[in-house]
């Protein structure tokens, strides 16, 4: 069994609405919380960094973590077609990160 | 800023050669990754260094897989005698510091045939 597991996807939604992405580990030992955007062909890019419970806003993108239940979630609002990519949730321990395999998310216009 | 670049972006090799996978990681930025990333899948962890030295390459398949950073900024990634199950994305990514943020390059997507 992975150390993480995110929900697979993918998910097709329309303009405007709101997607929701969730990963759960089983490492009570990472200690940061992450969500990189991959769009294709390009390498990840860190979308949020968090480290304790609770939400942390950023504009359109809210970062959700429980580290009691072990879980982890990323909701876009006001989705927009620039959005369409792979979303990797990742969690650090010591340095090292450990990735989801990620949710491909297509926002239709 | 320029980001951390890799080169070459693509490469093809025949089974049995030897690749040289190159990093660029940002100016200054002490630590240094790198991942592999296969089709459909998140990337895992190879090796990290701290400035020249590699603190940690469990993360390395085999001993046909090498990384060297010599003078603790660009880093090489060598892989001997490739397989076909050595086909993958192999991403680097460099961070001011250990703990913080990890910044990632294009990757170098590489297909053994």
């Amino acid at each position: 069994q992975k150390e993480v597991e995110q929900d697979p996807g993918p998910l097709s939604v329309p303009e405007g609405a709101i997607v929701s992405l969730n990963c759960t580990y089983s490492n009570s030992a990472f200690q940061y919380f992450m969500w990189y955007r991959q769009y294709s062909r390009k390498g990840p890019e860190l979308l949020m960094y968090t480290y304790s419970s609770g939400n942390k806003e950023d504009g359109r993108f809210t970062a959700q973590v429980d580290k009691s239940s072990k879980y982890i979630s990323l909701f876009i609002r006001d989705s927009q077609p620039s959005d369409s990519a792979t979303y990797l949730c990742a969690m650090e321990k010591d340095y090292k990160l450990s990735f989801g395999a990620g949710t491909t998310v297509t926002v239709r216009a | 800023g320029a980001g951390v670049s890799q080169s070459p972006r693509y490469k093809v090799a025949k089974r049995g050669q030897d690749v040289a996978l190159r990093c660029d990681p940002i100016s200054g930025h002490v630590s240094l990754f790198w991942y592999q990333q296969a089709l459909g899948q998140g990337p895992e962890f190879l090796t990290y260094f701290q400035n020249e030295a590699q603190l940690d390459k469990s993360g390395l398949p085999s001993d046909r897989f090498f990384a060297e950073r010599p003078e603790g900024s660009v880093s090489t990634l060598k892989i001997q005698r490739t397989q076909q199950e050595d086909s993958a994305v192999y991403l680097c990514a460099s961070s001011p510091r250990t703990g913080s943020e990890q910044f990632f390059g294009p990757g170098t997507r590489l297909t053994v045939l």
